[in-house]
C-alpha cells in the first residue's frame, strides 16, 4: 500500500526567505502525488499535482515541487515566503490500484515577519 | 467556479444520536470521497463512490454508512455517535475514477459530539 512521510512536523521561516517542505513516498506503482494546503478552520486547497508528466510541477501561489523517483521524494518549495503562506501542508499519494488518497501527517509552516 | 458543497457546516450532537452529512460534488463530477480529520490529525479516507456505486472503502466504522444518489450527491449517515466521532468531515469530488484524478475538497462539516 502507498504511504507518505512528511519529514518535518513544523517548519519556521522568515518572510522573504525560501520554503522547503519535505515529503517522501512509498508506492508499488507509479504514483500520483499532490500537495494540499489547509489554513486554520478551512478546507483543503490543492497546490499542485504530479501524474507522471513533467517531474518539476508548478502550482499556485509560487509553489513548486520536484518528483525524484530515485529518492522517492516530492519536496515542496517556494523561493520567497509570504505571511499568508502560514498554514498546514499535506503531501498526499494516490495509487496502488485504488483511488483513495493517503495523507502525510502534515507540516505546519510558520512565517515570521 | 463551482466548488464542492457540504452541509451542514457545523453540527452538534449528543452521544448515541444519529447524524447525516451531505455532499454536493462539482457539476459533472461522478466520483465522491469522504474523509475524517480528527483534531490535529491528517485526513483519513472513509469511503468513495463512483457512478453511484461504492468504489473503495477505508477506515469507516460499521456504524457509518454512505451512498451516492442519482444526482451524484452523497450522504454520510452516522449512527450511535461516540465522543470520538467529533471531527472535521471532508467530502471531495473528482471528474473521473482513478488514482490520477485530482480530488477537490469541500469546506468540511465540523461535527461535535457531546
Amino acid at each position: 500500500a502507498q504511504s507518505v512521510t512528511q519529514l518535518d512536523s513544523h517548519v519556521s521561516v522568515s518572510e522573504g526567505t525560501p520554503v522547503l517542505l519535505r515529503c517522501n513516498y512509498s508506492s508499488s506503482y507509479s504514483p500520483s502525488l499532490f500537495w494540499y494546503v489547509q489554513h486554520p478552520n478551512k478546507g483543503l486547497q490543492l497546490l499542485l499535482k504530479y501524474t507522471s508528466a513533467a517531474t518539476l510541477v508548478k502550482g499556485i501561489n509560487g509553489f513548486e515541487a520536484e518528483f525524484k523517483k530515485s529518492e522517492t521524494s516530492f519536496h515542496l518549495t517556494k523561493p520567497s515566503a509570504h505571511m499568508s503562506d502560514a498554514a498546514e501542508y499535506f503531501c498526499v499519494v494516490s495509487g496502488d490500484n485504488n483511488n483513495d488518497m493517503r495523507f502525510g501527517a502534515g507540516t505546519r509552516l510558520t512565517v515570521k515577519p | 467556479a463551482a466548488g464542492v458543497i457540504q452541509s451542514p457546516r457545523h453540527l452538534i450532537k449528543e452521544k448515541r444520536e444519529t447524524a447525516t452529512l451531505k455532499c454536493y460534488p462539482i457539476p459533472r463530477h461522478d466520483t465522491v470521497y469522504w474523509y475524517q480529520q480528527g483534531p490535529g490529525q491528517d485526513p483519513q479516507f472513509l469511503i468513495s463512490f463512483y457512478e453511484k456505486m461504492q468504489s473503495d472503502k477505508g477506515s469507516i466504522p460499521d456504524r457509518f454508512s454512505a451512498q451516492q444518489f442519482s444526482d451524484y450527491h452523497s450522504e454520510l449517515n452516522m449512527s450511535s455517535l461516540e465522543l470520538g466521532d467529533s471531527a472535521l468531515y471532508f467530502c471531495a469530488s473528482s471528474p473521473g475514477f482513478g488514482y490520477q484524478e485530482t480530488q477537490y475538497f469541500g469546506p468540511g462539516t465540523r461535527l461535535l459530539v457531546l
